[in-house]
């Protein structure tokens, strides 16, 4: 079973907007992490945020931790054409790393 | 350059043909994975290793043989593929689940 669901399952915009992504998850988790995989490719890591973290940055992505919903938020600002990727997140449970099912980030030029 | 390696990219095979996919790191990790990725079902845990001689099943284990022998190989191995096996496989690794994973290339496996 999934621990993590993404949501929207695809999302389309255009370049300069922002894109935000939302995973929620059932368990208990030490850590949330957001990857990225471009078309059949590996998956890139993005971020890790600690359950005893609220709010983490790294360059134009803005990640948001709630453990009380548990649910995680995944924000990337002024997104650009290059952002066209499928975007999971992934949570700890019981010694695995599971994975959502992704969304679809599509950003047009 | 701190990489997992991945062999074969691409696999075509039998029904029944024993194969193996290799997946080697040099970053001294101690935890590898292997998942697969179908369409509409995202990425599907099969099995890990928390260290050498330690594997424990994933989500979708059945039809799949994995060994820990060394630190920095974990192979998988599928004894009899079948087509519902027909799938893309990525290896990762990562110092513990508490740390980034970093992920192989991919093998894009068909059976036929």
């Amino acid at each position: 079973s999934q621990q993590g669901e993404e949501d929207p399952q695809a999302l389309s915009i255009q370049e300069g907007e922002n894109a935000t992504m939302n995973c929620s998850y059932k368990t208990s988790i030490n850590n949330l992490q957001w990857y990225r995989q471009n078309s059949g490719r590996g998956l890139v890591h993005l971020i890790l945020i600690r359950s005893n973290e609220r709010e983490k940055h790294s360059g134009r992505l803005r990640v948001t931790l709630d453990t009380s919903k548990k649910s995680s938020s995944l924000l990337i600002t002024a997104s650009r054409a290059a952002d066209t990727a499928s975007y999971f997140c992934a949570t700890d449970a019981r010694g695995k790393l599971i994975f959502g099912q992704g969304t679809e980030l599509s950003v047009k030029p | 350059e701190a990489q997992v390696t991945q062999n074969p990219r691409y696999l075509i095979t039998v029904t029944g043909k024993k194969l193996t996919v290799t997946c080697s790191q040099n970053m001294n990790h101690e935890y590898m994975s292997w998942y697969r990725q179908d369409p509409g079902l995202g990425l599907r845990q099969i099995y890990y290793s928390m260290n050498v001689e330690v594997t424990d099943k994933g989500d979708v284990p059945e039809g799949y043989k994995v060994s820990r022998k060394e630190k920095r190989n974990f192979p998988l191995i599928l004894e009899s593929p079948s087509p519902n096996q027909t799938s893309l496989y990525f290896c990762a690794s990562s110092l513990s689940t508490n740390e980034k994973l970093f992920f192989g290339s991919g093998t894009q496996l068909s059976v036929l």
